[in-house]
């Protein structure tokens, strides 16, 4: 079965606070993604990666960076946590090509709450 | 750009009844993928259905069916014989696999309540 993990369910933190988002993938896939989940905006897409080392900006990529050193690791950093940073942040992996379905596997979602 | 747009917030049915979920898009490609997924209650967001713009048939799976407009660039998802579970937000997606990385390209959902 296809898994994807993350870090936390829930988590708080302070204004200012540096804080790391972590996903684990064990299906092998290159191609790895950060959203953001708030009501009445669907997902949105902050960072996504397609190879180790190599990381491509989103749509709303500001406030945010990310680290992928492993093929089946993908971090998302908040340097300095803002209030307007609170929402539901959710990891995805997929793998593109020839053949290829295109369905990506979501992670369970951290509810990062910033005060 | 590519857009996805879900124009009912909430929804509701009652069991046993039928449901259609409606997403409309906007694309100049004519290759491109489109998706229905399922998140309930525990946030675990699940693929329902998928579908190719170049197949013809619209894709089914089990009570889950698509009507699949490609001029009109329209994907709705039909629930037939809606269960308790079947209580989800349900996002639209759309995939182009021009663009890198397989990203995906959501719509604003739609929460549905199935009621017993």
């Amino acid at each position: 079965d296809v898994k994807v993990t993350q870090s936390s369910r829930y988590l708080v933190k302070r204004t200012g606070e540096k804080v790391f988002l972590e996903c684990v993938q064990d299906m092998d896939h290159e191609n790895m993604f950060w959203y953001r989940q708030d009501p009445g905006l669907g997902l949105r897409l902050i960072y996504f990666s397609y190879d180790v080392k190599m990381k491509e900006k989103g749509d709303i990529p500001e406030g945010y960076s990310v680290s992928r050193e492993k093929k089946e690791r993908f971090s998302l950093i908040l340097e300095s946590a803002s209030t307007n940073q609170t929402s539901m942040y959710l990891c995805a992996s997929t793998v593109t090509g020839t053949g290829a379905s295109y369905e990506q596997y979501f992670g369970p979602g951290t509810r990062l709450t910033v005060t | 750009a590519q857009t996805v747009t879900q124009s009912q917030p909430e929804m509701s049915v009652q069991e046993a009844e039928t449901v259609t979920l409606s997403c409309t898009y906007d694309t100049s490609e004519s290759n491109y993928y489109l998706f229905w997924y399922k998140q309930p209650p525990s946030r675990q967001m699940i693929l329902v259905i998928r579908q190719e713009a170049y197949k013809q048939q619209n894709a089914t799976e089990n009570r889950f069916s698509v009507n699949f407009q490609k001029a009109a660039k329209s994907f709705s998802l039909k629930i037939s014989d809606s269960q308790l579970g079947d209580t989800a937000m349900y996002f639209c997606a759309f995939m182009s696999p021009y663009n890198q990385g397989g990203k995906l390209i959501f719509g604003q959902g739609t929460e549905l309540s199935v009621k017993p």
